[in-house]
């Protein structure tokens, strides 16, 4: 089966430009999450949704940073405009979740590796 | 509220050696747990998980980990380390909610000496 799909893998761009990543969850999945990983602040959760809906997005750092679910495959988070500090490796999971249960675990893809010259 | 501490950034055994990473937990709901691994250069992948019966969970790779609810500790072992362990591993703990969010650790990095 296809695991979380992740991309680019790798992108390199100056300050200033837009920057899309793009995630597609295993299919029948119903909550996705974008972290952002670096050496010095670790695994951050960024925003998750369920259903398609946001349900938190408390840990996006600003509002140069959005993120959408437009249907249950397919998953962007967008940075506009692009700043040194955003350079991280940017991950996105998901999961299946059924009634009050929350015991599956996420499914992470490979990540996107952001460089803001 | 949930919150993980792994004890130790770094921990480094010999191969061959008894491997044990240290995760305690707080939750105000009865605690799912995960430990997860994190190659390089890739996300991170599901080790073994915790949700409710027998308290030791076996997973993959040959390691286990042991649920103690009196001292909230759900600690990882492997008995002889590889090489292949080298690696950086996650403890988390999930919210109890449909959308499944989970509190991780900061992550303890595994060196395998030869």
């Amino acid at each position: 089966d296809a695991g979380v799909i992740q991309s680019p893998r790798h992108e390199v761009t100056e300050m200033g430009q837009e920057v899309t990543l793009r995630c597609k969850p295993i299919s029948g999945h119903n909550s996705l999450f974008w972290y952002r990983q670096t050496m010095m602040r670790g695994l951050e959760l960024l925003i998750y949704f369920n259903n398609n809906v946001p349900i938190d997005d408390s840990g996006m750092p600003e509002d140069r940073f959005s993120a959408k679910m437009p249907n249950a495959s397919f998953s962007t988070l967008k940075i506009q405009p692009s700043e040194p500090r955003d350079s991280a490796v940017y991950f996105c999971a998901s999961s299946f979740g059924q009634g009050r249960s929350g015991n599956q675990p996420q499914h992470f893809g490979d990540g996107t590796r952001l460089s803001i010259l | 509220a949930q919150s993980v501490t792994q004890l130790g950034s770094h921990v480094s055994v010999s191969e061959g050696a008894l491997v044990l990473l240290r995760c305690n937990y707080s939750s105000s709901v009865p605690p799912y747990l995960f430990w997860y691994v994190q190659y390089p250069n890739q996300g991170l992948q599901l080790l073994l998980k915790y949700t409710t019966g027998a308290t030791l969970v076996k997973g993959i790779n040959g390691f286990e980990a042991e649920f103690k609810k009196s001292e909230t500790s759900f600690h990882l072992t492997k008995p002889s380390a590889h090489m292949s362990d080298a690696a950086e591993y996650f403890c988390a703990v999930s919210d109890g909610t449909n959308a499944g969010k989970s509190t991780f650790g900061d992550g303890t990095t595994l060196t395998v000496k030869p």
